[in-house]
């Protein structure tokens, strides 16, 4: 159980190009979640928070107008690279939990590579 | 603000050996401990979490942590590691924050497994 699913798992795109995630949860409700940044051999940074129905929560540094945060449903959140510059080359990960006290659990990651 | 230490990037280890990784928090009140594993360009998995009780947990693939509040330390451990062992751990630790409970992780300890 508790499986997060994420699309695509790989882009390669040329600069100013807009790029989609997706991040589904296929056997849970997500009240919350999480969308994070990975560099080579770094640790995962906290993007942003984004709770359902309501306005995602942006770590400081992180801009939101750059990265779009939409969680239309309990199941779907979805982040968008807007106007994508090499510098936003990255492995994003998302992860979801269905309520307080309950571990996040993790997609398995976008490759985002930008030309 | 809450932050986590790994102070070994690198360990290799011999196949059936045991494996001890460190693991260090700083955290105001009572934390919330986790122990993930990254297998080379996928997501994350939970192996265990520590929210309250028992001090030594137990996770999946054989895996335990011990919480200790006096050396601020939630340390995993594995009795006979397998080559399917050789990933990336990641030391995070929970807190409340504006309802949701955010993750801040560790650096990351790279597991190397020698036959």
């Amino acid at each position: 159980g508790a499986v997060v699913s994420q699309h695509p798992s790989r882009v390669i795109c040329k600069s100013g190009t807009s790029v989609k995630i997706e991040c589904r949860s296929l056997d849970f409700q997500a009240t919350t979640m999480f969308w994070y940044r990975q560099f080579p051999k770094q640790s995962l940074m906290l993007m942003a928070t984004s709770n359902e129905g309501s306005k995602a929560t942006y770590e400081q540094g992180v801009e939101k107008d750059k990265f779009l945060i939409n969680h239309a449903s309990l199941t779907l959140s979805t982040l968008t690279v807007t106007s994508a510059h090499p510098e936003d080359s990255s492995f994003y990960i998302c992860s979801a939990a269905w309520g307080h006290n309950q571990p996040q659990h993790f997609g398995d990651g976008t490759r985002l590579s930008i030309l | 603000a809450q932050s986590v230490t790994q102070p070994d990037i690198h360990i290799t280890v011999s196949e059936g050996a045991s494996l001890e990784l460190r693991c260090n928090y700083s955290y105001g009140a009572t934390p919330y401990l986790f122990w993930y594993v990254q297998s080379p360009g996928q997501g994350l998995q939970l192996l265990l979490k520590y929210f309250s009780g028992d001090t030594l947990v137990q996770g999946i693939k054989g895996f335990e942590a011990e919480f200790k509040r006096s050396q601020s330390s939630f340390n995993l451990r594995k009795p006979s590691v397998h080559w399917s062992d050789a990933a990336e751990y990641f030391c995070a630790v929970g807190a409340l924050s504006f309802g949701n409970e955010k993750l801040t992780f560790g650096t990351g300890t790279r597991l190397t497994i020698i036959p």
